[in-house]
């Protein structure tokens, strides 16, 4: 089946450095990848919408400046949390769909928790 | 109003028990859905996709009603490993899913 990994699955940083997660999809190429966010007992958000080859749309409310993606390849996006603080402390899960199955399916990365102190 | 709503939750119901949940969609142009589980701390995991006729998989049932806008998902016969969030999805084709709030559910002894 399709899997979908992340890296970290844990970070712990100090307020104002950046982290910088990664989503591969190991088994497929995937040219839609897709970053949420979750607070605890809250559902996913979605953040942002990352199309290779070209710039990510970010959802209302989303500072783009703030969380870099990027999509360099088929089956690697990148998110990076600018100068992290405290508020950023959260639950980020990527998902990818297969070529050519945007709207079909998704299949989710782990996760990454990131702790800000 | 968001795009999918579903029971606030969460249920707590025993052992064995055959338990319903509901979802509405207000895109009337969505045209996939899904249900998904997510145990705590961990990712969203596909249960099952929801096709208009309905489909059934073991103890889970899945409907879809399109006029009304409105799917469900039944368990029957829960056990504990069932206690999770189950989340409604909806997408159109060629655009990103849309998650509905989720519904807890803890299955006790």
């Amino acid at each position: 089946g399709a899997v979908v990994s992340q890296h970290p699955s844990w970070v712990i940083c100090k307020s104002g450095t950046s982290v910088k997660i990664e989503c591969r999809s190991l088994d497929f190429q995937a040219t839609t990848m897709f970053w949420y966010r979750q607070f605890p007992k809250q559902s996913l958000m979605l953040m942002a919408t990352s199309n290779e080859g070209s710039k990510a749309t970010y959802e209302q409310g989303v500072e783009k400046d703030k969380f870099l993606i990027n999509h360099a390849s088929l089956t690697l996006s990148t998110l990076t949390v600018t100068s992290a603080h405290p508020e950023d402390s959260s639950f980020y899960i990527c998902s990818a769909s297969p070529r050519g199955r945007l709207g079909e399916t998704q299949y989710f990365g782990p996760g990454t928790r990131l702790l800000v102190l | 109003r968001k795009e999918v709503e579903q029971d606030p939750g969460p249920f707590n119901v025993p052992e064995g028990a055959t338990v319903a949940f509901n979802c509405t969609y207000s895109n009337s142009a969505s045209q996939s859905f899904f249900w998904y589980r997510q145990d705590c701390r961990k990712e969203p995991k596909l249960l099952m996709s929801v096709y208009s006729s309905g489909n059934e998989d073991g103890r889970f049932t899945a409907q879809l009603n399109r006029a009304s806008q409105y799917i469900s998902l039944l368990i029957r016969d829960s056990k504990l490993s069932d206690s999770a969030t189950y989340l409604c999805v909806a997408s159109k084709s060629g655009q990103n899913f849309v998650f509905g709030p989720g519904t807890r559910l803890s299955v006790l002894p």
